[in-house]
């Protein structure tokens, strides 16, 4: 089974910062790879499909990059609305999702 | 407008079996997947399985033994059928739509239910 590992678990952040959020594959999933956002008591949200497609109706300030093993979700001005819990998900083998990733602002 | 709703008991005995339903509506059962994914209480996401818009199934092979996912697609209904319950199974239940576009290489789950909780205790 293929593992997902996000980093930091926890990230502190100030408004207006540029936050930069890790998610690394345990094996090769070639860019199968979405974001999700979950804020408390919600159910998840879909950011960012195939690696670095961006979901209709979300705020450009959310971006995907990454290939092979490493994937990156970036924010690129930190606004309050999105403190919440990020997520990645493969599904080159089945679906696995990360850990998530608690943003907070500092 | 596409919903998920999920349903069933917020308490289960011990090795008893737990019996949830998804109705959905906006979209047909027939046209997309609907997939199971379970939270425990503060922590993350763990894919369960999902029916295919053709009526097969894929499980989680951690808890392929015990989960069955089956539907009724005249009342636009998916149902989770999963034995054996331990008090690590206490979790938050949702059910999301899966998008598959492309031969596969855009797959997600674009619409969720808000979820339900299930507490497995004596």
């Amino acid at each position: 089974d293929i593992q997902m590992t996000q980093s930091p678990s926890l990230l502190s952040a100030s408004v207006g910062d540029r936050v930069t959020l890790s998610c690394k594959a345990s094996q090769n999933i070639y860019k199968y790879l979405n974001w999700y956002q979950q804020k408390l008591g919600e159910a998840p949200k879909l950011l960012i499909y195939y690696t670095n497609s961006l979901q209709t109706g979300i705020p450009s300030r959310f971006s995907g990059s990454g290939s092979g093993t490493d994937y990156t979700l970036t924010i690129s001005s930190l606004q309050p609305e999105d403190v919440a819990t990020y997520f990645c998900q493969q599904y080159n083998s089945w679906n696995t999702f990360g850990a998530g990733t608690k943003l907070e602002l500092k | 407008q596409v919903q998920l709703k999920e349903s069933g008991p917020g308490l289960v005995q011990p090795s008893e079996t737990l019996s949830l339903t998804c109705t959905v509506s906006g979209f047909s059962l027939t046209s997309y997947g609907v997939n199971w994914v379970r939270q425990p209480p503060g922590k993350g996401l763990e894919w369960m399985g999902t029916i295919w818009n053709d009526g097969s199934t894929d499980y989680n092979s951690a808890l392929k033994s015990r989960l069955s996912i089956s539907r009724d697609t005249s009342k636009s209904q998916v149902f989770l059928k999963m034995n054996s319950l331990q008090t690590e199974d206490t979790a938050i239940y949702l059910c999301a739509r899966e998008a598959y576009y492309d031969d596969g290489t855009y797959r997600y789950f674009d619409y969720w239910g808000q979820g339900v909780m299930v507490t497995v205790s004596s």
